[in-house]
């Protein structure tokens, strides 16, 4: 089975600064998708930046980037220019790609990382 | 609008007596899936379907049952609440597995008494 460790509770930012979120997780697959979603206050589930394992260059959208190391098993979250909008909650969460299999369409989630923005 | 509704979305009831939590998305989505959310855990699989009349368990089962009469419901049943099921339920739907992007319900807040 999959796992999938998020060992940050909290972290801060000043804001304008950059913050990195880390995750790291266990499988024996060699094809799956990782995923960021943040969860707000309203606790809306939105996702973030999504990477497939396949692929060696790492996932970016707009302020949001991810460094993916595929033997190290870690996908850390970068955050840049950090706005007080981006305070939230944010699951680190895992998918397999293994079409045939039982848990194809299953997220297994870390236990998630509260972000705090300082103005 | 893509969406997935649940409702309702804050419930306080007392143990035993039977609930449903609705969801219905309007994506025609294959695969749709419930979660629990508690402090420390993240979120964990209830169960899911892969279509109509297949569901299946998944990691936290117990207490739960659901169906999936209809590609668009996924009703989530507890048939004798207990006070350990007090959670955060999420329900999610997505075109099949892998890639593609799972969308969220807005969350039901539930407290078992």
């Amino acid at each position: 089975a999959q796992t999938v460790t998020q060992s940050q509770p909290e972290m801060s930012v000043q804001e304008a600064e950059t913050v990195t979120l880390s995750c790291t997780y266990d499988t024996s697959e060699s094809d799956y998708y990782l995923f960021w979603y943040k969860q707000p206050p309203s606790r809306q589930m939105i996702l973030v930046i999504r990477q497939e394992a396949y692929k060696q260059q790492n996932a970016t959208e707009n302020r949001f980037s991810v460094n993916f190391q595929k033997a190290a098993k870690s996908f850390s979250l970068k955050i840049s220019d950090s706005q007080l909008g981006d305070a939230a909650m944010y699951f680190c969460a895992y998918r397999s790609a293994n079409a045939g299999g039982t848990s194809y369409g299953k997220l297994t989630f870390g236990q998630g990382t509260i972000l705090t923005v300082h103005p | 609008e893509a969406q997935v509704t649940q409702n309702p979305r804050y419930l306080i009831t007392v143990t035993g007596k039977k609930l449903t939590v609705t969801c219905s998305q309007n994506m025609n989505h294959e695969y749709m899936s419930w979660y629990r959310q508690d402090p420390g855990l993240g979120l964990r699989q209830i169960y899911y379907s892969m279509n109509v009349e297949v569901t299946d368990k998944g990691d936290v089962p117990e207490g739960y049952k659901v169906s999936r009469k209809e590609k668009r419901n996924f009703p989530l049943i507890l048939e004798s609440p207990s006070p350990n099921q007090t959670s955060l339920y999420f329900c999610a739907s997505s075109l099949q597995g892998g890639y593609t992007e799972a969308f969220f319900g807005q969350g039901t807040r539930l407290t078992v008494v």
